[in-house]
Formats: C-alpha cells, structure tokens, sequence
C-alpha cells in the first residue's frame, strides 16, 4: 500500500519563527489532507491539497503531485500552533480511507 | 457550520465488557469513517460506510462490528474490550456526491479508556 512519511518527526521553535514541514507519499494520490491535532486531541483540518497551493491565514500548503510531496508552511508562530501536524492520503481506490503520516509535533516555546 | 458529532465524549469500561459509539455524520454526507488512534500513534482506518452499505474494511477486529442507520449516523460496537483497545475513536464524514472536493472533517473523538 502507499507509503506516507512526514520530516522532522519533532520541532521546536521559538514563538515568531518560520517553519516547513514535509509529507512525501510513494505513489499517485487522490486526495492530500493537512491536519493539526491540538493537546486535547481534536483533528483540525488545515487543507484540502492534492495539488497546487492555498493559504489560510499564516499557514500555506503546497502538493507537488508529480514528485510526490507536500509542504505546509507556519509563519510566525504561536504557542497555539503546538501540537501534532499530520498530513494524510486517499489512493486510486477510491474508496476514501485515509492513510495517515506519522506526524511531526511542534512545540513553539513563548 | 455543522460538524460531526461524536458521543460519548469520554467512556471508561472494564476489560470484556462492551462499548457502543456513536457518530452524527454532517448533515447531507454520505459517507462514514472510522478511525483508531493508540496513544502516540497516528489514526488507523478501521471501517467505512456508503449510504449504508460497508464501503470497506481496515485493520478493525472480529470483536468489533458497526453500521451506518437509515438517518446516516453510524454506531460502533465493541464487544470483549481489552486493555489494548484504550484509544481515541474519531468518526469522519464525507460527501462522494460533492465533486469539489472530498474532503473527510473529523469528530471530536470518542476517548476509549479499557480498565
């Protein structure tokens, strides 16, 4: 089945700084999601990518569906911006289960 | 805007009793995941469902069976629970027959704690 693999696994950042995390999947995909999960557990959907770029605020996301990777942007970051930042994929199957990255999580110190 | 509801929120049971969750899809979406997520871990599709048909099958144990009723809200049932099924439970919906997008949003969660 596809591969999904996110970098860094860990960041910590200093409140104001710039970040790019990285999602790289092992084969074409139908749908490219970015999520935050905060310290109590709720997903939060950042974006709907499977190609091409969006922004949203201080956060962007951009999918290279060709060379199979992702990026999601965090300028100036907050404290609330810590937490575990998933991305997750859908495979030509069409059957819409998610496979899931295995996450980076971002402390972002005051 | 709507979103999916989940409940319970919280639920606390001994090993081999049984648990039911529920979800409450988006209204107009047809279409229900289930996901696991162990401590830790990052969320494991369990199962799906189609305007009430199962869609498709993960990783989800013979001890667990679930369904998506005539109103869309689904159920998951867990029956002979083990320690090892402490989890968080989300409940995700979509709509297939949006052709923008098939975005899946994401319940609250279900926070599973086996005693």
């Amino acid at each position: 089945g596809i591969q999904v693999e996110q970098s860094p696994p860990d960041l910590i950042l200093q409140e104001g700084a710039n970040s790019t995390l990285r999602c790289n999947f092992s084969d074409s995909v139908n749908n490219l999601q970015w999520f935050h999960q905060n310290p109590w557990g709720q997903l939060i959907n950042l974006f709907y990518i499977p190609s091409g770029t969006k922004q949203n605020g201080r956060l962007s996301a951009t999918t290279v569906a060709t060379e199979r990777y992702s990026l999601l942007y965090i300028s100036s970051s907050q404290t609330t911006d810590s937490g575990v930042y998933f991305c997750a994929t859908t495979t030509g199957s069409n059957t819409g289960k998610l496979i899931f990255g295995q996450g980076t999580t971002l402390q972002v110190k005051p | 805007a709507a979103g999916v509801i989940q409940s319970p929120r919280h639920l606390i049971k001994e090993k081999r009793e049984t648990a039911t969750l529920k979800c409450y899809p988006i209204p107009r979406h047809d279409t229900v995941y289930w996901y696991q997520q162990g401590p830790g871990q990052d969320p494991q599709f369990l199962i799906s469902f189609y305007e009430k048909m199962q869609s498709d099958k993960g990783s989800i144990p013979d001890r667990f069976s679930a369904q998506q009723f005539s109103d869309y809200h689904s159920e998951l049932n867990m029956s002979s629970l083990e320690l090892g099924d402490s989890a968080l439970y989300f409940c995700a919906s979509s709509s297939i027959r949006d052709r923008i997008t098939d975005t899946q949003y994401f319940g609250p969660g279900t926070r599973l704690t086996v005693l």
